[in-house]
Formats: C-alpha cells, structure tokens, sequence
C-alpha cells in the first residue's frame, strides 16, 4: 500500500483477555518497528525488526508482550492477560534498509488499546 | 543510557519565530530528528541534520546541532496557526538501530 496500515484503528477489551494488532508496512520496506505512545508522551521503542527476525526487542515490557514478522512483511503485536497501564497508541513504523539511508521512520495512524 | 529531552509546551502568537529545544544523550548518533505530530495523525518526518553538519536550512525551518553539548534546535521562522502541533526529537541510537524520542514539545500558535 502507500503508506503504513495499522488495524485496528481502536480496541477495547477487558483486564485479563488477549489481544493482536497488526501492521502492514511499506512495500520493500525491510525494517519494522513496533512504538507504544501513552498519553502525553513520546513514542517509547518496544521492537525492531529487520527481515522476519527481531533484531533488538530490548523495549518489550515482559513476556506478556511478543511480536511477530514470518514473511518478513505484515507484523502483528500481541499482548496476553491485558492489563488496564497497557492502554496507550501502538505506533508501527517502516523504513527502507537500503539506499540513500537517512534513517526516516515512516508511521501508521496507530492503534489505540484501551483496557477497562 | 538512551534519552531525549525538551520542553513540554512553547506558545507563540502568529508570526513569531518559534524555537524548540532538545537535548539528548548518545554522542555517536549519526542523524538527529524532527517529527511533527498533528491531531488524529500519525508522525511525520519534519527535517533531519546528520551529525558531522552544525546546521541545516530548509525554508522556514533551521535546524542547529551542537555536539559539543549535545543539543539540537528547531526554529521556525513565521510560525502559522498550521504549525501548531507536537514536535519529537529523535535521534538513531547506535547501540543498534532503534530511534529514541523525547516527550514531544506541544507548540500553540495564538493568532
């Protein structure tokens, strides 16, 4: 697609249950990244991939947290057990490996996780 | 460790030049950021400066990188109520190839 898609734009769930949300990145864009925004805040690294593999999820708050890239395209982020300080806007963003690097992030819309 | 800083608010009225400020901690980053962020959107990349450069000049925007001190500036001359927005900071963190944000300036432009 033209620019990065997010889905979806909005989820409400309840403490406790699991949840997917996906990125479909930039075509040709080789590196994915996964942010989490809370309001008022900056966007806060959670995972990095390049290709299908993860290259730094250093930012993945705990094990309740993991990611996903198997063809090396669309992502998915997926949260167990929600709790309600996981409510925040899941930022996905793509960047193009080779080339004249400049290292430009391009963002989704996000997603905005709300846990009642 | 990893972290970028700056001021949370500037307001300005219509006209002025805005400047915002930020500070961040890895010397060997390789490029610095500005994203702009408008309601309802996502980040956008507003300019760039590569770290061997003291600035950088993109119509109304400049850019000023002191890496002595580790401090990055962006002024817009003329400021419009279109440019009310959150600014981030970025920079690449070359422990790897993740870019690290600050909290965002949220910029008011009073007409």
């Amino acid at each position: 697609g033209a620019g990065v898609s997010q889905t979806p734009s909005n989820k409400v769930t309840e403490k406790g249950k699991y949840v997917e949300l996906r990125c479909d990145p930039i075509s040709g864009h080789t590196a994915l990244y996964w942010y989490r925004q809370s309001l008022g805040q900056g966007p806060e690294f959670l995972i990095y991939f390049q290709g299908t593999g993860a290259a730094d999820d250093s930012g993945l708050p705990n094990d309740r947290f993991f990611a996903v890239r198997p063809e090396g395209s669309v992502s998915t982020l997926k949260i167990q057990r929600t709790e309600r300080g996981d409510s925040a806007v899941y930022l996905c963003a793509s960047r193009i490996r080779s080339g004249s690097y400049t290292g430009e992030l391009f963002f989704g819309e996000g997603s905005r996780l709300t846990v009642l | 460790g990893e972290d970028v800083e700056q001021s949370l608010f500037l307001s300005v009225r219509e006209g002025d030049s805005s400047v915002i400020n930020c500070t961040y901690t890895d010397s060997s980053s390789t490029y610095l950021y500005w994203y702009k962020q408008e309601p309802g959107a996502g980040l956008q990349l507003l300019t760039y400066i590569f770290s061997n450069m003291d600035m950088k000049q993109d119509q109304r925007l400049t850019v000023l990188l002191n890496k002595k001190d580790k401090h990055l500036s962006l002024r817009i001359a003329d400021t419009q109520t279109g440019d009310s927005a959150i600014y981030f900071c970025a920079e690449i963190y070359t422990g790897g190839f993740k870019t690290i944000f600050g909290a965002g300036t949220r910029l008011f432009v009073k007409a």
